[in-house]
């Protein structure tokens, strides 16, 4: 069992529609990371959190420690937010290395 | 700022050969990463390095080596290609937290 899930896979979704990934662990971690990879594209950082909730734009990441369990949101969904959304967690053991484990990632197709 | 720069973004490889997948950043980042991306898997740590001088193995690392004489570089290198590293390189820098990443190499080994 992968130590980090996310679900679902694949999401299709229509222009304008809020939308959610989720991402669970089952480690200890100091921090969560949600990044964006577009198709053949570079990954970029979105969110990293330890606790709470974060906004940025349209999206919003939320994390609820105790059940080792994160959400990404996009509200008012967009063609331009295709892509890959991948969930990454630095360990709270993970020393001075500061190495993440990674999910598999979303695939999210915003139809117009 | 560049970032993390990645060089190049593709390359196809006979079988046997070597190469180095170059990276550099100019953010003074000690920590940095090399990650493989393989379809329907997480991305996987080949090596790290926590400073100059510095590396160590991560999860992937047979069929690799590294360096890291600077700050700014650490180059990967394949010594002898065979198709289980067909593969998206990615290289990462972090500083506290954060992580930047380098827009990956596209490895493909025939």
């Amino acid at each position: 069992k992968n130590e980090v899930e996310q679900s679902p896979q694949n999401l299709t979704a229509q222009e304008g529609e809020f939308i959610t990934i989720n991402c669970s662990y089952s480690v200890g971690i100091s921090a969560l990371h949600w990044l964006q990879q577009h198709p053949g594209g570079g990954i970029v950082s979105l969110f990293m959190l330890s606790s709470g909730k974060k906004k940025h734009g349209r999206l919003i990441a939320t994390i609820n420690i105790q059940e080792k369990h994160s959400s990404l949101h996009i509200t008012a969904s967009h063609p331009r937010d295709s892509a890959v959304y991948i969930c990454a967690v630095r360990l709270n053991y993970g020393g001075a290395t500061n190495k993440l484990i990674f999910g598999t990632g979303t695939l999210l197709a915003v139809q117009p | 700022n560049a970032g993390v720069t990645q060089t190049p973004k593709f390359r196809i490889l006979k079988i046997g050969q070597s190469m180095t997948l170059q990276c550099t950043q100019d953010m003074n980042h000690n920590y940095m990463y090399w990650y493989r991306q393989d379809p329907g898997m997480g991305l996987k740590l080949i090596y790290y390095s926590v400073g100059a001088g510095i590396t160590d193995k991560g999860e992937v690392p047979n069929g690799y080596n590294v360096s890291r004489s600077t700050t700014e570089d650490f180059p990967l290198r394949l010594e002898l290609a065979a198709p289980s590293q067909t593969s998206v390189y990615f290289c990462a820098s972090s500083w506290g937290y954060g992580y930047t990443f380098g827009s990956g190499t596209r490895l493909t080994v025939v």
